[in-house]
């Protein structure tokens, strides 16, 4: 059964906090993708990947940054969590744009 | 930057009985997917339809497309309990990898 994985389910971090949360898939997908998701808001891009070592600011990327130094890993740092960060972040791959989109199950971040 | 559409936002209805869900978008599209979201977990990927196709079904779901409208729906025949979810769409942009996600309706199934 391929996979997106996501390292936590939950986590609470401190304001100003450096935080790091990875995502690996099993799938050899070149595309990789960080969303955020808020109530009323929908999915919101954050960055995304097309290969290794390869990065493009999504809608939102200010406050966060991120590295693919292997194609299966996608991690996505908050240089210094604050509070508006507070979200699910869902990771997501897919092979092409002609493909859905496989997610993992998110992680809930809560910044106090 | 504004997201797709969905309308209903919300939907309650009772067992057996169809659910249709709406949504809209703004650019011209390559093609367009569905999701569901079951509370707190990640999306899972429902179906895809072109942008040169009008319907495509998948067991008891049925998606239309009206690229002339700028429009989709999704609907679920003879609704069951475990269809209780958030249902999004996503509109794949023509000329570059742009995906855009709606806002999403929840659906509430009645057993």
């Amino acid at each position: 059964d391929v996979k997106v994985t996501q390292s936590s389910r939950y986590l609470v971090k401190r304001t100003g906090e450096k935080v790091f949360l990875e995502c690996v898939q099993d799938m050899d997908h070149e595309n990789m993708f960080w969303y955020r998701q808020d109530p009323g808001l929908g999915l919101r891009l954050i960055y995304f990947s097309y290969d290794v070592k390869m990065k493009e600011k999504g809608d939102i990327p200010e406050g966060y940054s991120v590295s693919r130094e292997k194609k299966e890993r996608f991690s996505l740092i908050l240089e210094s969590a604050s509070t508006n960060q507070t979200s699910m972040y869902l990771c997501a791959s897919t092979s092409g744009q002609n493909y859905g989109y496989t997610f993992g199950s998110g992680t809930r971040l809560t910044v106090v | 930057s504004q997201q797709g559409e969905e309308d209903p936002q919300a939907l309650s209805i009772q067992e057996g009985e169809n659910a249709t869900m709406n949504c809209s978008y703004k650019t011209s599209i390559n093609n367009l997917q569905w999701y569901r979201q079951n509370s707190g977990r990640g999306l899972v990927h429902l179906i895809l339809i072109r942008s040169n196709e009008r319907e495509k079904h998948s067991g008891r779901l049925r998606v239309t497309l009206d690229t002339s409208k700028k429009s989709s729906s999704l609907l679920i025949t003879a609704s069951r309990a475990a269809d209780t979810a958030s249902y999004f769409c996503a509109s794949v942009n023509t000329g570059g990898f742009k995906t855009i996600f709606g806002a999403g309706t929840r659906l509430f199934v009645k057993a």
